[in-house]
C-alpha cells in the first residue's frame, strides 16, 4: 500500500527565506507523485506534478520538488519565500494515472515579514 | 481556465438527515472523484467513478453513502442518514486520464448538528 510521510506539521520561514517541505513516500512501483496547496477556504491547487520524466519539477509560483528515488523523497523548494505563499501544503502519491490520490497529513508554512 | 464547481460551499444539516453534495466537472473530464478531510486530519478518498458507475470505494464509503451523475454534467454524493462524523469538508475532483492530474474544486463543508 502506497503512504505518504510529511515531516513538519507546521514549517516558519522569514519572508525571502528558502522554502522547503518535506515528503517521503513509499510505493511498490513507480510513483506519480504530486504537491498540491490548499489556501484557507479554498480547495486544492496542483502545483506540480511528477510522472517519471524529469527528476526535478518545476511548478507554479516558483516553486519546484525533485524526484530522488534512492531517497523515496520528493521535497518541494522555492528559493525566496513570499508573503502570499503561506497556505497548506499537501503531498500526494499514486501508483497510476486514473487511481485514487493518497494524501500526506499536510504541512502549514507560515511567512513571516 | 476550466475549474471543477462544488454548491453548496457549506451545508448544515441535522443529524440523521440526508444530505446531497453536489459537483459540476470539468466538461471533458471523465474519471470523478469525492475526497473529505476532516478538521486538522488528511485529505482521505472516498470513492471514484468512471463510465456511470463506481471504479473504486474506501472503507470510508459504506452503505450510507451513494454517488450519482444524474444528467452528464453533474456528480453528486449522497449520505442518507448523517451522523456526526461525517461533519467534514468533501472534495470534488475531476481528469481526463493517463498520466494527468486531479483538478478539485473548493470543496463543501458540511456540518453536522
Amino acid at each position: 500500500a502506497q503512504s505518504v510521510t510529511q515531516l513538519g506539521s507546521h514549517v516558519s520561514v522569514s519572508e525571502g527565506a528558502l522554502v522547503l517541505l518535506r515528503c517521503n513516500y513509499s510505493s511498490s512501483v513507480p510513483p506519480y507523485l504530486f504537491w498540491y496547496v490548499q489556501y484557507p477556504n479554498q480547495g486544492l491547487q496542483l502545483l506540480l506534478k511528477y510522472t517519471s520524466a524529469a527528476t526535478l519539477v518545476k511548478g507554479i509560483n516558483g516553486f519546484e520538488a525533485e524526484f530522488k528515488k534512492s531517497e523515496t523523497s520528493f521535497h518541494l523548494t522555492k528559493p525566496s519565500a513570499h508573503m502570499s505563499d503561506a497556505a497548506e501544503y499537501f503531498c500526494a502519491v499514486r501508483d497510476r494515472g486514473t487511481t485514487p490520490l493518497v494524501f500526506g497529513k499536510g504541512t502549514r508554512l507560515s511567512v513571516i515579514a | 481556465e476550466p475549474e471543477v464547481t462544488q454548491t453548496p460551499s457549506h451545508q448544515v444539516t441535522q443529524m440523521g438527515q440526508e444530505v446531497i453534495l453536489r459537483c459540476v466537472p470539468i466538461s471533458n473530464h471523465l474519471y470523478f472523484y469525492w475526497y473529505r478531510q476532516i478538521l486538522g486530519q488528511k485529505v482521505e478518498f472516498l470513492v471514484s467513478f468512471y463510465n456511470n458507475e463506481i471504479s473504486e470505494k474506501s472503507e470510508i464509503f459504506d452503505d450510507q453513502f451513494s454517488v450519482e451523475r444524474p444528467d452528464g454534467s453533474n456528480f453528486t454524493l449522497k449520505i442518507r442518514s448523517t451522523k456526526l462524523e461525517d461533519s467534514a469538508m468533501y472534495f470534488c475532483a475531476s481528469e481526463t486520464g493517463g498520466n494527468q492530474p486531479q483538478h478539485f474544486g473548493d470543496g463543501t463543508r458540511l456540518s453536522i448538528l
